[in-house]
């Protein structure tokens, strides 16, 4: 079974633009969730949805948001990127809404200019 | 003062000593516990998933849980230099989806 998938694998942008990240889950799976890791901050939660519904939000501006598709897939995104927005921005997916198992894919390095 | 905390090392032991990881929180609505393994420019590898107390063994690897005082610990048996990643714990608290609270993190190195 293909793991998490994300894409682009890389991306160098400038500040001010905007940005947006693929994630595919595991087949089957239902709930996509996004974490952004930096050396200073560790791994922080995003948000998460389960079934096309955002279900959870971090402390983020509103500049960060997401969306998933009846297929699962999810994409989030980033406008008015900041030097502060460069990071890893990983995905995970797990097979129900709620304690269960989950999946990260490889992520996204993002560098803000 | 972060909900949860991990002692960042890094850590250095030779090839086939035994290791231990540990992390506390301070948040007791957790109940859910995770250990990942994230090797350098990959993501993070689920290890060990367990609820509430209590042990669970996993081949080389233990994973404990104290509830009581909010403290969890990995052990990594017969320790290989393919072991040399960073060990992440993770939580969930009832009620919060799969939102999981990392910890920082542990460097380990196995050295031969």
């Amino acid at each position: 079974k293909a793991g998490v998938t994300q894409t682009p694998r890389y991306l160098i942008k400038t500040r001010g633009q905007q940005v947006t990240l693929s994630c595919s889950p595991i087949s089957g799976h239902r709930s996509v969730s996004w974490y952004q890791q930096t050396p200073g901050q560790g791994l922080q939660f995003l948000f998460e949805y389960f079934s096309e519904t955002q279900r959870n939000k971090g402390n983020f501006p509103g500049r960060f948001s997401g969306r998933q598709f009846s297929n699962s897939r999810s994409e989030m995104n980033v406008s008015t990127l900041e030097l502060g927005d460069s990071a890893l921005y990983l995905c995970a997916s797990s097979l129900r809404g709620a304690h269960n198992e989950q999946f990260f894919g490889p992520g996204t390095r993002l560098t803000v200019l | 003062q972060k909900e949860v905390e991990q002692d960042p090392g890094p850590l250095s032991v030779p090839e086939g000593a035994i290791v231990s990881l540990n992390c506390t929180y301070s948040n007791s609505a957790f109940q859910y516990f995770m250990w990942y393994r994230q090797y350098s420019r990959k993501g993070p590898e689920l290890l060990m998933y367990t609820y509430s107390s209590g042990n669970k063994e996993d081949g080389r690897f233990t994973a404990q849980v104290d509830k009581s005082s909010k403290y969890i610990s990995l052990f990594i048996r017969d320790s290989q230099p393919s072991d040399s990643a960073t060990y992440l714990c993770a939580m969930s608290a009832a009620g919060g989806g799969n939102k999981l609270t990392f910890g920082t993190g542990t460097q380990l190195k196995v050295e031969l």
